[in-house]
């Protein structure tokens, strides 16, 4: 697709359910980041991959928290028992790593509310 | 991680007015990329700066890194409505991962 296309882009989920935000990037990009932004807040980094492989996770904020890519391509974001605080955006954004810009493209974004 | 600071966290600017917000770090950065986010939308990127002292311009918009590669700014000339966002700067590793600043709020009245 022309641009990085996420879904759902609202999902309301009470709490203790699980919830999956997916995420398909432009094609042929290689690094693949996953962030979470809260209101009025900058996106804090959760996890990247390289391909199909998980490079970095660390700001991941618990084990509840789990992403793939298992093809390279598409990635899911899995969030396990939902609690209030994990309400927020989750961006995903995709880059080719050693581009003359740096750019990363984001989507628009899944807007997670949990009552 | 390192952060980057930017300040001011909020500004409110008259149109045609001019402003500057402004990215610090303690420590040398690799590189600067700044982004822009409209109310309700995704981050969206407006340049890279890799050079010490690097001064880049789009239309009313001018970017620079300092001599020390520690600080940046981005200077808006005579503002309009269009420039309402929020601004995020960021610097990235080696992998391109991206760590942002909490970005200034621009708020631009008529």
């Amino acid at each position: 697709g022309a641009g990085v296309s996420q879904s759902p882009r609202y999902k309301v989920a009470k709490r203790g359910q699980d919830v999956a935000l997916r995420c398909d990037p432009i094609s042929g990009h290689v690094s693949l980041f996953w962030y979470q932004q809260a209101l009025g807040q900058g996106p804090e980094f959760l996890t990247y991959f390289q391909n199909e492989a998980q490079l970095d996770k660390s700001g991941l904020p618990s084990d509840r928290f789990f992403a793939e890519r298992p093809e390279g391509s598409v990635s899911t974001l899995k969030i396990q028992r939902t609690q209030q605080e994990d309400s927020a955006v989750y961006l995903c954004a995709s880059s080719l790593p050693g581009s003359y810009t740096g750019e990363l493209f984001f989507g628009e974004g899944s807007r997670l509310t949990v009552l | 991680g390192q952060q980057v600071m930017q300040i001011p966290q909020y500004q409110h600017v008259q149109e045609g007015e001019d402003f500057t917000t402004y990215c610090n770090s303690s420590t040398t950065l690799s590189n600067i990329q700044w982004y822009k986010q409209r109310p309700g939308g995704h981050p969206v990127f407006l340049i890279q700066l890799v050079k010490s002292g690097e001064v880049k311009k789009q239309k009313r918009l001018t970017f620079q890194f300092g001599e020390a590669k520690k600080n940046s700014s981005l200077h808006i000339t005579a503002t309009q409505t269009t420039d309402v966002g929020t601004y995020f700067c960021g610097r990235t590793d080696s992998w391109g991962k991206l760590q942002f600043g909490a970005g200034t709020q621009v708020v631009v009245t008529p």
